[in-house]
């Protein structure tokens, strides 16, 4: 069965800190995707990245930047020069390739930015 | 990406009613999914909502409590039935497949924020 685990339940740090989420996954396929999301406080949520298994390659969009590594089961995000915009619940999650590519959420990592 | 539209954003409902909430899509879509998100939790898969035929349901969920429709490729409704205090929950559709392209790149509604007294 999959699994997503972020252990972190709640990160506070202070703005222009740099911050890093961590994701950790359990599969059986050999290849998936991961995702990352992010829920402000409005609700909605906002998609962030996907990667698939293939594709071991670091990410960089702006501060955010994405560190997969296949041979530890992470997948984690790091925010630099945090703001307070920043402030959400981020959620990893991983699907499969084949099939109905349901999400498997992890619980979730509430990350607030004190200004 | 899509723009997705649910109905209603949120309401308040007494027990032992039924409420039906709507997920509409600008653009064809190939898979719709309801989600369910309980107060400071993670999102739980109810099911899949197929074209034409019945939903797939997860384990836990099913058709009596949840029933789905799934008309066409840009709309779909998630009827929360006989609820109970523990289905106040944030409830959300989510698309994939836009156009029939973009696979595995799910995106999300507003989402339904339903209280039940």
């Amino acid at each position: 069965a999959q699994k997503v685990t972020q252990a972190q339940t709640e990160i506070s740090v202070v703005e222009k800190e740099d911050v890093t989420l961590d994701c950790v996954y359990e599969t059986r396929d050999t290849t998936y995707y991961l995702f990352w999301y992010k829920q402000p406080p409005s609700g909605e949520l906002v998609f962030l990245i996907r990667r698939n298994s293939f594709d071991e390659q670091n990410e960089i969009s702006g501060r955010y930047s994405w560190n997969f590594q296949k041979s530890t089961s992470s997948f984690n995000f790091t925010i630099t020069a945090s703001q307070v915009v920043d402030s959400a619940v981020y959620f990893c999650a991983l699907s499969e390739v084949q099939g109905a590519q349901k999400l498997v959420f992890g619980q979730g990592t509430r990350l607030t930015i004190n200004p | 990406s899509a723009v997705i539209s649910q109905k209603p954003s949120r309401d308040i409902c007494q027990r032992g009613t039924s409420l039906t909430i709507q997920c509409q899509v600008d653009s064809q879509v190939t898979m719709m999914f309801w989600y369910r998100q309980q107060p400071g939790q993670s999102l739980t898969l109810i099911a899949t909502a197929n074209q034409g035929s019945e939903a797939t349901y997860e384990s836990g969920f099913v058709i009596d409590k949840f029933p789905i429709s799934r008309p066409n490729l840009t709309f779909s409704t998630l009827t929360v039935s006989n609820m109970s205090p523990e289905d106040s929950s944030i409830y959300l559709c989510s698309v994939e497949g836009l156009n029939g392209v973009e696979w595995n790149e799910q995106f999300f509604g507003p989402g339904t924020r339903l209280t039940v007294l």
